[in-house]
Parts: C-alpha cells; sequence; structure tokens
C-alpha cells in the first residue's frame, strides 16, 4: 500500500472548518485514501472514503486532487469533540488489503 | 455496521505471566485483525487472523509471543505471552467485511495492557 504523508499537528477555532492536508505520490490506481480518527483511549472510528471523486458525508468532506496524488478531509464546522488523531490511509480494494497506520495528525479544537 | 467487545478493557499483569484477549464480533465477518498502540504511538499490525488457517504475522511480531486464535467467524483472541513492561501497550482488535457498509473496518475500543 503507498505511504501517506501529514503534518504532525494543528489546531482550528471552534465552528470553524478543519481542513486536514495528505499527501499520497505514490497511490496507484485501485488503492481508495481512507481517514480515521482516533479520540483518546478509544479505538479508530472511520470517517470517509473515496476512490477518485470528491466525497461527501454526514461528518466530513474528502477533496481528492485530479492527480490523486493528495487529498484533503475537510470538518466543516469543527467542535471540542472533534480533538483527536486523524489518520489518512491508502489502502488497495480487497479483502486481504490490511489498514496501515501512519502517526497521523493531532488537531486541537481550541474554544 | 459490525459490533466489536473486547475483554478485558485494562489490565495489570506481573512479568512472565501471559494474557488472553478476548475479542467478540456481533456478526460473521472474514477478517479479523489485531494491532498493537505504544504509548503515544500510532497502531502497528500484528496480525491477521482467518478462521481455519494459522494467523499471518508482521515483520517483528512471532507466534510465539503472540499466539492468536479464530475458531469461528465471530471470535478471536490474542495472547501476549511471557510479558516484560515493553509490553505495555493497548492492544485493539479489528475487523474487515463486505457486510460493513461502507466503513470497511471497524475496532474495538482496545485492551490497555500495563505490565509491572
Amino acid at each position: 500500500d503507498a505511504k501517506t504523508t501529514q503534518p504532525t499537528s494543528m489546531d482550528c477555532a471552534e465552528g470553524r472548518a478543519a481542513n486536514l492536508p495528505c499527501n499520497h505520490s505514490t497511490i496507484s490506481g485501485n488503492e481508495y485514501v481512507y481517514w480515521y480518527r482516533q479520540i483518546h483511549s478509544q479505538g479508530p472510528q472511520y470517517i470517509i472514503h473515496g476512490l477518485k471523486n470528491n466525497e461527501t458525508n454526514e461528518m466530513a468532506s474528502l477533496i481528492i486532487t485530479e492527480d490523486r496524488k493528495s487529498s484533503t478531509l475537510i470538518l466543516p464546522h469543527a467542535t471540542l469533540r472533534d480533538t483527536a488523531v486523524y489518520y489518512c490511509i491508502v489502502r488497495g480494494g480487497g479483502a486481504n488489503s490490511k489498514l496501515t497506520f501512519g502517526k497521523g495528525i493531532t488537531l486541537s479544537v481550541r474554544p | 455496521s459490525a459490533v466489536i467487545s473486547q475483554k478485558p478493557s485494562r489490565d495489570i499483569c506481573q512479568r512472565g505471566t501471559s494474557l488472553t484477549i478476548q475479542c467478540q464480533v456481533d456478526s460473521q465477518v472474514t477478517m479479523m485483525f489485531w494491532y498493537r498502540q505504544q504509548p503515544g504511538q500510532s497502531l502497528t499490525l500484528i496480525a491477521t487472523a482467518n478462521q481455519g488457517s494459522e494467523a499471518t504475522y508482521e515483520s517483528g511480531f512471532v507466534i510465539d509471543k503472540f499466539p492468536i486464535s479464530r475458531p469461528n467467524l465471530t471470535f478471536s483472541t490474542l495472547t501476549v505471552s511471557n510479558m516484560s513492561p515493553e509490553d505495555s501497550s493497548i492492544y485493539l482488535c479489528s475487523a474487515w467485511d463486505v457486510i460493513i457498509p461502507n466503513y470497511g473496518y471497524t475496532f474495538g475500543s482496545g485492551t490497555r495492557l500495563t505490565v509491572v
């Protein structure tokens, strides 16, 4: 699976949009971009995933560049409960493909 | 989506002993995975547990230290053997199946192990 690169940390104000970048320049054509987050002392939680089109769900939006070498996770109205480590993961399709976690980005939402 | 229950949620163990962690899924799943998360670190995959076959271990992890069972499609155990303080970590169980719509993977809330 392709490797991802994320900043170590970022912060944003409560109520503002949080834009979390991820680089995955070696992504191949059949690999998906997944985002998970881990709130302190909990297991990772799925947020969103995409292949090449932008995706939106009730939690977030995922913007994937046309060349698919980078993506941005957008939390439109960050709350204090969104403070967590966010992991951008590239995963191939199929049952035998594992989720490999990088270091992630620590998002701190300030009041 | 599938819901995972992990037991125990935490434990404090003496060095040299072994601890078995249980992972129960509320539906049948194809793949189950075990991860380790050392203090302040990201998750590291230990092994993939398939029903009816030996677990597949990642580099740096061996069966003698981390024996895994997968007796059916809803249950798996991870044993941490002959523990030392370096084994103090959070151990997480994960499951994958096509029945988990969109998400693909679901995670338990982990077992926090402290070895003294």
